[in-house]
């Protein structure tokens, strides 16, 4: 079956922009997490959609927020983009909500603010 | 507060030599504690996690309660299986839980 997608793979943005990035999961999955890689800090946990409803949200300004559609696939948003948001953001799908369950990974979009 | 501390950045080992990742957890109720693995140019995937007590690819990994650990070690390193490891925690923080990664591993396995 297909792996989970982002789209787009890299991204170039200007400070002050705004932008969107999508995630579709495996098919059946109706979890969808998305995090933020940078080499300082790590993998840090974004939010959770389950359901289209967000479920759990990390440590992340207001300027971070995503959705997810009937067809479980998420967008991520960024507005008012800060030269710290230059990160790989990683989604991840998940059959279920809640701990126990693997998470499948996409390969993530580079996003670079200059 | 919830933490996943990896010490080593960097771990070097010869092949057919034994390998350990270390990996330390701060969690005050009963952790759900897991190890992904990137290798080059691949996506993060699960490797293995604590309560199928399985072992994947010769890796095996004991939760120690006592010591809180949880680290990944294999008797005999191959090339192959060199790339970039994280240890992660599913913990409940708020009323909901996520997976709380540490900063990562890298091993190279030299021939």
């Amino acid at each position: 079956k297909a792996g989970v997608t982002q789209t787009p793979r890299y991204l170039i943005k200007t400070r002050g922009q705004q932008v969107t990035l999508s995630c579709s999961p495996i098919s059946g999955h109706r979890s969808v997490s998305w995090y933020q890689q940078t080499p300082g800090q790590g993998l840090q946990f974004l939010f959770e959609y389950f359901s289209e409803t967000q479920r759990n949200k990390g440590n992340f300004p207001g300027r971070f927020s995503g959705r997810q559609f009937s067809n479980s696939r998420s967008e991520m948003n960024v507005s008012t983009l800060e030269l710290g948001d230059s990160a790989l953001y990683l989604c991840a799908s998940s059959l279920r909500a809640g701990g126990g369950t693997e998470a499948f990974f996409g390969q993530g979009t580079r996003l670079t603010v200059v | 507060a919830q933490r996943v501390t990896q010490p080593e950045k960097l771990l070097s080992v010869f092949k057919g030599a034994p390998v350990e990742l270390k990996c330390n957890y701060s969690y005050s109720g009963s952790p759900e504690l897991f190890w992904y693995v990137q290798y080059s140019r691949q996506r993060l995937q699960l490797l293995l996690r604590h309560i199928s007590r399985e072992s994947i690819k010769g890796f095996t990994a004991d939760l120690n309660k006592g010591e809180t650990s949880f680290h990944l070690k294999k008797p005999f390193a191959q090339e192959e299986d060199s790339a970039m490891y994280y240890c992660a925690l599913f913990g409940y923080g708020g009323s909901q839980g996520n997976l709380i990664f540490g900063k990562g591993t890298k091993l190279s396995v030299k021939p």
